[in-house]
């Protein structure tokens, strides 16, 4: 299967600071990536979609100016969290689509990154 | 907001037995996927199954979609100990190519 690199996979930092990870397609180009934020024992939550070239789609409820994702190049996207809080401690895992055969596309995940906001 | 539902929410399992669990969506997809999530890992991808399937095969891993009834279920069979983690159904909407829609989980234990 293809690889997707996320990184760093744990990260801690003080509220008021700013935050990226970056997710990135190893062998394979990605037009669309995912960002889904993940709290303990429950499931994936989209955050937002981004696409290489143009500006993210968020889900409702996501603030865009907090989340800041660029998706600069077919392989990379980047995921930053602005002015830190510890409300936003999570773990936030990117995904990125491949087009499969026939109709369906395939997604590869990345490991997560264990944000904590102290 | 989250289309999967799956059930039960936790099971618990001895070594050799088999593990049943089940997703329920409430849309058209054009595909369902099952994923597998070790504790504070990102997830792996074990199974698709296309709308037009009814049953799948992978390994020790069986999959069904009844798309009457908005369902899928994933066997495992004779379940191991690294069988332990959370596996979650994902939907592919007809409605919104690739953006998946993941149901909350069934976190599964292996006993030995």
């Amino acid at each position: 299967g293809a690889v997707v690199s996320q990184h760093p996979s744990r990260v801690i930092c003080k509220s008021g600071t700013s935050v990226k990870i970056e997710c990135r397609s190893l062998d394979f180009q990605a037009t669309t990536m995912f960002w889904y934020r993940q709290f303990p024992k429950k499931s994936l939550m989209l955050m937002a979609t981004s696409n290489e070239g143009s500006k993210a789609t968020y889900e409702q409820g996501v603030e865009k100016d907090k989340f800041l994702i660029n998706h600069a190049s077919l392989t990379l996207s980047t995921l930053t969290v602005t002015s830190a809080h510890p409300e936003d401690s999570s773990f936030y895992i990117c995904s990125a689509e491949r087009q499969g055969w026939g109709e369906f596309t395939e997604a590869f995940f990345g490991q997560g990154t264990r944000l904590t906001v102290v | 907001s989250q289309q999967g539902e799956e059930d039960p929410q936790a099971l618990s399992i001895q070594e050799g037995e088999n593990a049943t669990m089940n997703c329920s969506y409430k849309t058209s997809i054009n595909n369902l996927q099952w994923y597998r999530q070790n504790s504070g890992r990102g997830l792996v991808h074990l199974i698709l199954i296309r709308s037009n399937e009814r049953e799948k095969h992978s390994g020790r891993l069986r999959v069904t979609l009844d798309t009457s009834k908005k369902s899928s279920s994933l066997l495992i069979t004779a379940s191991r100990a690294a069988d332990t983690a959370s596996y979650f159904c994902a939907t592919d909407p007809t409605d919104s190519w690739g953006k998946l829609q993941f149901g909350a989980g069934t976190q599964v234990v292996v006993t030995p």
